[in-house]
């Protein structure tokens, strides 16, 4: 299986700063990677996927980098807003089986 | 469109009672389904997750079973609850291994 670790349960952050959280694993490198996001008491939301060839990927204010040496992602928010106050998961999938394997998150608050 | 529903939105049932939560999808075929549990402050714990009708399996032996009786049906049950059965519980689904597309959740507390 796979173990990954989210570095920050918490992360507190100006308005208008940007945003880095971090995903590292072990074991395994896996083919891609995801991160969603999970609003108090909602399912999460999908919202980037990163596949192993790929260095970096871009989504509106969105950002993530993925090194396979380092094997560790980050996620980037610029110019961050209060809405964007939520927890952040990143998944892996499950080399070759038919699930993925989520981290704990790191729950963002975008202070105004 | 795609869309998945969970429901009961949140349950409370007393310890030892049965447990039957149903999650279903519309707007694809054959989809992968799969439950998860979140424990307060935790993350994600898959339980099960089934890439066809009758085709479950599991990843955490408890006292929870699933059952995916039609395509894109899937249930989760439990013949006796226990008071760490607590938690939210998470039904998604995927057209292949890569995103999955998560339902609205059931918050279940078990006293």
């Amino acid at each position: 299986s796979q173990k990954i670790e989210q570095n920050s349960e918490a992360l507190n952050i100006q308005e208008g700063k940007t945003a880095t959280l971090t995903c590292n694993y072990t074991n395994y490198s896996p083919a891609y990677l995801q991160w969603y996001r999970q609003d108090p008491g909602r399912g999460p939301v999908f919202l980037l996927l990163i596949r192993e060839n790929e260095k970096e990927k871009r989504k509106e204010r969105l950002k993530v980098t993925f090194d396979t040496t380092l094997k560790q992602s980050l996620f980037h928010i610029t110019a961050s807003q209060p809405a964007d106050s939520a927890t952040y998961l990143c998944a892996l999938d499950g080399a070759g089986a038919n699930n993925l394997f989520f981290g704990t998150g790191t729950r963002l608050t975008v202070i105004p | 469109s795609q869309t998945i529903h969970q429901w009961p939105a949140t349950l409370v049932q007393p310890v030892g009672s049965p447990l039957s939560l149903e999650c279903t999808v519309e707007g694809t075929s054959n989809p992968n389904l799969y439950w998860y549990r979140q424990a307060a402050g935790r993350g994600l714990q898959l339980l099960f997750y089934s890439v066809g009708i009758g085709q479950i399996s599991s990843e955490v032996p408890q006292n929870l079973s699933a059952s995916r009786p039609q395509d894109r049906q899937f249930i989760l049950s439990s013949k006796k609850l226990l008071l760490s059965d607590s938690g939210f519980y998470l039904c998604a689904w995927s057209s292949t291994t890569d995103t999955q597309y998560f339902g609205p959740g059931t918050r279940l507390t078990v006293l």
